[in-house]
């Protein structure tokens, strides 16, 4: 079973609209964290936005948020007011607990497109 | 320079060279980390480092050689690889090998194996 699940390959969005990109995730672990990643075409990855487990508010970062839906397993990023220069691959990736591997497992993918 | 660059940034190599990808990190960081990205697929963690001791191996070919003289550097030698090996290689470090620490990517080394 896949352990990060992003069921949109791809999307496209109008400017300055709002963005929700799905995120589910698999693990038995109680303490682990949930990253985004946004990697443009040049190629380099950029953390985003991180969320414990634990914490009890959803994340927040400028125009990012992380919509954590702990019971669903559920780790959706939201991007407020959409900019063409958001256009890129995202990544949702999870790092599980402290006595685990430590590895951050990466989803497939969606490709946002924003339309001018 | 800031944050982690990697050389060369492309790399056309034959199944019989042998070539280094090279990896700094200018944030104080001690762990460090190889990534591989190919097409259609996820990232695939290759190598950790902790305070420059190898603490993930994750199956990789040993075509596929990392070497951590420092926190600050990491090399990925390369030697008879096979084309299916073409992908982007990505550094990344993060504060240390914790589960609470993000990593920070470079910008990638892309590698095209003839």
């Amino acid at each position: 079973a896949q352990k990060i699940t992003q069921t949109q390959p791809g999307m496209f969005v109008q400017e300055k609209e709002a963005v929700t990109l799905d995120c589910t995730y698999d693990t038995s672990d109680q303490s682990y964290g949930l990253f985004w990643y946004k990697q443009p075409s040049s190629g380099e990855m950029i953390f985003l936005i991180y969320q414990g487990s634990y914490d009890e508010q959803n994340a927040t970062e400028g125009r990012y948020s992380l919509n954590f839906q702990k019971a669903r397993k559920s780790a959706n990023l939201v991007i407020s007011a959409s900019q063409l220069g958001d256009s890129a691959m995202y990544f949702c990736a999870m790092r599980e607990g402290p006595n685990r591997d430590d590895k951050i497992i990466f989803g497939k993918g969606t490709r946002l497109h924003i339309l001018p | 320079e800031t944050g982690v660059t990697q050389t060369p940034r492309h790399l056309v190599m034959g199944m019989t060279n042998k070539k280094s990808l090279k990896c700094e990190q200018h944030l104080g960081h001690n762990a460090m980390y190889w990534y591989k990205q190919s097409a259609k697929k996820p990232l695939e963690l290759m190598f950790v480092y902790n305070f420059k001791e190898q603490t993930e191996n994750n199956s990789v070919p040993s075509r596929f050689s990392p070497e951590c003289p420092n926190s600050s550097h990491l090399f990925l030698h390369l030697h008879t690889l096979q084309p299916e090996d073409s992908a982007l290689y990505l550094c990344a470090s993060s504060q240390s090998a914790g589960w609470r620490n993000e990593q920070f990517f470079g910008p990638g080394t892309r590698l095209t194996v003839l």
